[in-house]
């Protein structure tokens, strides 16, 4: 059964500063990886998608990695700023034989940029 | 209307009573989700209908039922809920085409509260 792992649980930056968010999972036979955003009370807001062929992917200020074989992720968020603030989730999707097409979520990255 | 709309977007309800909620994907996907999003828990998948399977995940309780009349619109069913039943109920869609499944667009939830 597919686990997946985000850490930290919650983290407060100031304004500006780079940051990076981790996310890991135990079975490397995934199908591809995405990064959503959820502020509070709302739905979630896809960040990025990367297929388990690649290794990265970018958008704006937002940089993606994937490392299949040892299970990780990394969330590289440039140059900060307060509407950054938002619960991070990471969610892998499986090969159809195994997983069909369900997404299996981290708990989250709770993000708070002070100005 | 774009994207997945849900209705309503808050509900309180007692533990006798019964109530639908709806979602509506307005993409063309042809595959829906329920999510529930409970307080510190990751996403959990409730149900899945689409034109390769319909899951029904076994832990969900008989008094979450769930219709899909079409490919556009989705219900989740509620009776005689309990208060640990309270959550985020987030709808999804995603396409299902040769590549697999791909495109996952959520709605902003409905927020339930059994009393």
């Amino acid at each position: 059964k597919q686990e997946v792992t985000q850490i930290p649980a919650a983290l407060s930056v100031p304004e500006g500063e780079n940051l990076v968010l981790n996310c890991s999972f135990t079975d490397s036979a995934i199908y591809n990886l995405q990064w959503f955003r959820q502020d509070p009370g709302k739905g979630l807001t896809s960040l990025l998608l990367i297929q388990s062929s690649q290794r990265e992917q970018t958008s704006g200020r937002l940089n993606a990695s994937l490392d299949k074989s040892s299970g990780r992720s990394t969330l590289y968020i440039a140059a900060s700023q307060p509407g950054d603030s938002a619960t991070y989730l990471c969610a892998v999707k499986g090969s159809e034989e195994t997983s069909g097409s369900r997404l299996t979520f981290g708990e989250g990255t709770q993000l708070t940029v002070n100005p | 209307e774009t994207g997945v709309t849900q209705t309503p977007r808050h509900l309180v309800m007692g533990m006798t009573n019964k109530k639908s909620l709806k979602c509506e994907q307005h993409l063309g996907h042809n595959a829906m989700y329920w999510y529930k999003q409970s307080a510190k828990k990751p996403l959990e998948l409730m149900f899945v209908y689409s034109l390769e399977e319909r899951v029904e995940n076994n832990s969900v309780p008989s008094r979450f039922s769930p219709e899909c009349p079409n490919s556009s619109h989705l219900f989740l069913h509620l009776h005689t809920l309990q208060p640990e039943d309270s959550a985020l109920y987030l709808c999804a869609s995603s396409q299902y085409g040769q590549g697999g499944y791909y495109g996952y667009t959520f709605g902003s939830g409905t927020r339930l509260t059994v009393v």
